[in-house]
């Protein structure tokens, strides 16, 4: 069974700043994708971003990117520019190729202070 | 993309009742799932509902205590039967919707808005 991890239970950031979560995974497969979610108070799961398996170049949206290191089954978010709206718990997910259940990971709570 | 409702929003309920939660969706989707969020938790998949077929459980949730019902492609309910304190969680529902995005399209997975269950 896919684990996925995230060793970071809080972390903080002064506005404007740049952050990173980290997500650690371990899977056999070498077909898979991952996600990275954000959850806000209001509680509405939203897709942030996410990277083929297959695919070397690292995602990116806007002021979110990724880095993605399959060997080491790593898989971080930086947030750039950080805002006050960027204020939410942060899942990593997994999940297989060909297959639509995800796995998440424990989550990240991210606070922007002013 | 597709916009998920749920009803109820939330909900506090007594030991031992149980409570159905609805889970309505704005265009017609074939995968359908129910997640749990514990209390400060990571959320744990229930179950897969797919129209036209039962419903498939993952390990450690049965049937009995979580009947799911999926009569059309729109719509979908869970019920928590027999509740005690531990179910007191989050309920998500959530669908796969085929999404174009760039220069590419592929699965994407939505979710509702959570309903928020406090048992007694």
């Amino acid at each position: 069974a896919q684990t996925v991890t995230q060793s970071q239970p809080e972390m903080s950031v002064q506005e404007a700043e740049t952050v990173t979560l980290s997500c650690t995974y371990d899977t056999s497969e070498s077909d898979y994708y991952l996600f990275w979610y954000k959850q806000p108070p209001s509680r509405q799961m939203i897709l942030v971003i996410r990277q083929e398996a297959y695919k070397q170049q690292n995602a990116t949206e806007n002021r979110f990117s990724v880095n993605f290191q399959k060997a080491a089954k790593s898989f971080s978010l930086k947030i750039s520019d950080s805002q006050l709206g960027d204020a939410a718990m942060y899942f990593c997910a997994y999940r297989n190729f060909g297959n639509e259940k995800l796995t998440f990971g424990t989550g990240t709570r991210l606070t922007i202070i002013p | 993309s597709a916009v998920i409702s749920q009803k109820p929003s939330r909900d506090i309920c007594q030991r031992g009742t149980s409570l159905t939660i609805q889970c309505q969706v704005d265009s017609q989707v074939t995968m359908m799932f129910w997640y749990r969020q514990q209390p400060g938790q990571s959320l744990t998949l229930i179950a897969t509902a797919n129209q036209g077929s039962e419903a498939t459980y993952e390990s450690g949730f049965v049937i009995d205590k979580f009947p799911i019902s999926r009569p059309n492609l729109t719509f979908s309910t869970l019920t928590v039967s027999n509740m005690s304190p531990e179910d007191s969680s989050i309920y998500l529902c959530s669908v796969v919707f085929w999404t174009s995005g760039g220069q590419s399209s592929y699965n994407e997975q939505f979710f509702g808005p959570g309903t928020r269950l406090t048992v007694l």
